[in-house]
């Protein structure tokens, strides 16, 4: 998981706040995931971005989430008036080029708590 | 609905014996399939993978065994060691549609090997 970084680590928000996770992928990558694990679960993928166009939104929440990954800077992963059940550790993995056989390279995480 | 279950959540090895993880999956329509390893606080970090063109590939201590009629995979670590010990995620993807890219992880299994 060298090179992408991912930031906050931690972040702490009270119900009905906005919580944003940035993530900046690996220098040359230009496909960005966002994944959410709950305690006890696996990985579920949530948006798949290339520079400014989401390609697949199929895991994300309809309500309240939001994803981008601008031209220039990170991707950011937005989420509006967090809820308990928003609390997990979320994921952000960048890989050179889409498609199958490409290895993605994760960050460390963003662990949201929503008190 | 699951489509990659790993239905072990934890295995315990001796150091310097076998530890053979399981791998299920129900998507006929999975042709790449990857192993990662996880230890606590941080990303995933990619270990093996398999091509649904392959039976096996192996890679230092690390092999990994497709059967494709039984929609079955195995990472077998040998010699096990103490260093090894962290979550395994399974993960599998598909070229088709819209979802190029994305992976579909597994529950985990969580090994332990003892000194």
């Amino acid at each position: 998981n060298a090179g992408v970084m991912q930031n906050p680590r931690h972040l702490v928000r009270r119900r009905g706040q906005e919580a944003r996770l940035r993530c900046s992928p690996v220098k040359g990558h230009s496909h960005v995931y966002w994944y959410r694990q709950l305690p006890e679960e696996g990985l579920k993928f949530m948006v798949y971005l290339q520079k400014e166009n989401i390609i697949d939104e199929s895991g994300m929440p309809k309500e309240r989430f939001s994803a981008e990954f601008p031209k220039e800077g990170p991707s950011i992963l937005r989420i509006q008036q967090v809820v308990r059940g928003d609390s997990a550790a979320y994921f952000c993995a960048s890989s050179p080029q889409s498609g199958v056989n490409t290895e993605a390279f994760f960050g460390q995480g963003t662990r949201l708590t929503v008190v | 609905d699951q489509q990659v279950k790993q239905n072990s959540p934890s295995l315990s090895v001796q150091e310097g014996r076998i530890s053979i993880l399981n791998c299920d999956y129900t998507n006929s329509m999975f042709d790449y399939f990857l192993w990662y390893k996880k230890y606590p606080a941080e990303g995933p970090t990619f270990l093996i993978s398999i091509s649904s063109i392959k039976d096996k590939n192996e890679d230092g201590r690390f092999t990994v065994f497709l059967n494709k009629s039984a929609k079955h995979l195995s990472l077998h670590i040998v010699p096990s060691q103490p260093g090894d010990s962290a979550v395994y995620f399974c993960a599998a993807s598909a070229n088709y549609g819209g979802s190029q890219g994305n992976l579909i992880f597994g529950k985990g299994t969580k090994l332990s090997v003892k000194p």
